[in-house]
């Protein structure tokens, strides 16, 4: 295992389309974190799973915005309806018991 | 109003220079993080402090704690342009995820 992973890195959509961004964290990693960044501001906490329940949700988070981790292994986040407001960096991040958090590379969406 | 203020924002240096970057909160945190961001790159962990007053050394960074363990400050050595990009500092949050400052974004010019 060579750390977090995030699929596709880079993602070009029309506004109105959906999306969806996979996560798949470190193996023996229970907790899985998501994040947004917009440029220049320090990532943002979107939401967290602890295996496979989803235990926190950000305020930031609108009903547009789901995120599943059905087998407490990989991770999906998917927008609906995209805005151009969505166009943001998305991390991906996991850790052992709330312990050091490692993230992968992102996900960069650009909605048009 | 953020939990966490890094400052400066911006630093632009020469190369050989040395820097201290701070990070400042008005609440007490059992632990903080210091990340390191390269653009279109997800964040790097560099270090975790825990105690109040602790010091950590990698190799030309030093990290400090602060004594009340509200704040702390990343000081680099003879600056190399390598080490460009976005300082972050976190610390674990209400909702258990991590919490980031704006960060500092360090420039080192040959």
């Amino acid at each position: 295992d060579t750390g977090v992973s995030q699929d596709p890195r880079h993602k070009i959509t029309k506004r109105g389309q959906n999306v969806t961004f996979r996560c798949d964290p470190i193996s023996e990693h229970n907790r899985l974190y998501w994040y947004r960044q917009t440029l220049g501001q320090g990532p943002e906490f979107l939401t967290y799973f602890q295996n496979e329940a989803q235990l926190e949700k950000s305020r930031l988070l609108s009903d547009r915005f789901s995120a599943e981790r059905p087998k407490g292994s990989f991770s999906t986040l998917e927008i609906q309806r995209t805005e151009q407001g969505d166009s943001a960096m998305y991390l991906c991040a996991s850790s052992l018991n709330g312990w050091t958090a490692f993230f992968g590379q992102g996900t960069r969406l650009t909605v048009v | 109003t953020q939990l966490l203020e890094q400052s400066p924002q911006f630093l632009s240096i020469q190369e050989g220079e040395n820097l201290t970057v701070y990070c400042n909160s008005s609440s007490v945190f059992s632990s903080l993080q210091w990340y390191r961001q390269e653009p279109g790159e997800g964040p790097v962990l560099l270090v975790t402090v825990v105690t109040g007053g602790e010091v950590k050394k990698l190799k030309r960074l030093t990290f400090q704690f602060g004594d009340a363990r509200k704040d702390s400050s990343l000081h680099i050595t003879a600056a190399q342009t390598g080490d460009t990009g976005l300082y972050l500092c976190a610390v674990t949050g209400g909702a258990d995820g991590l919490t980031f400052g704006k960060g500092t974004h360090l420039i080192i010019q040959p």
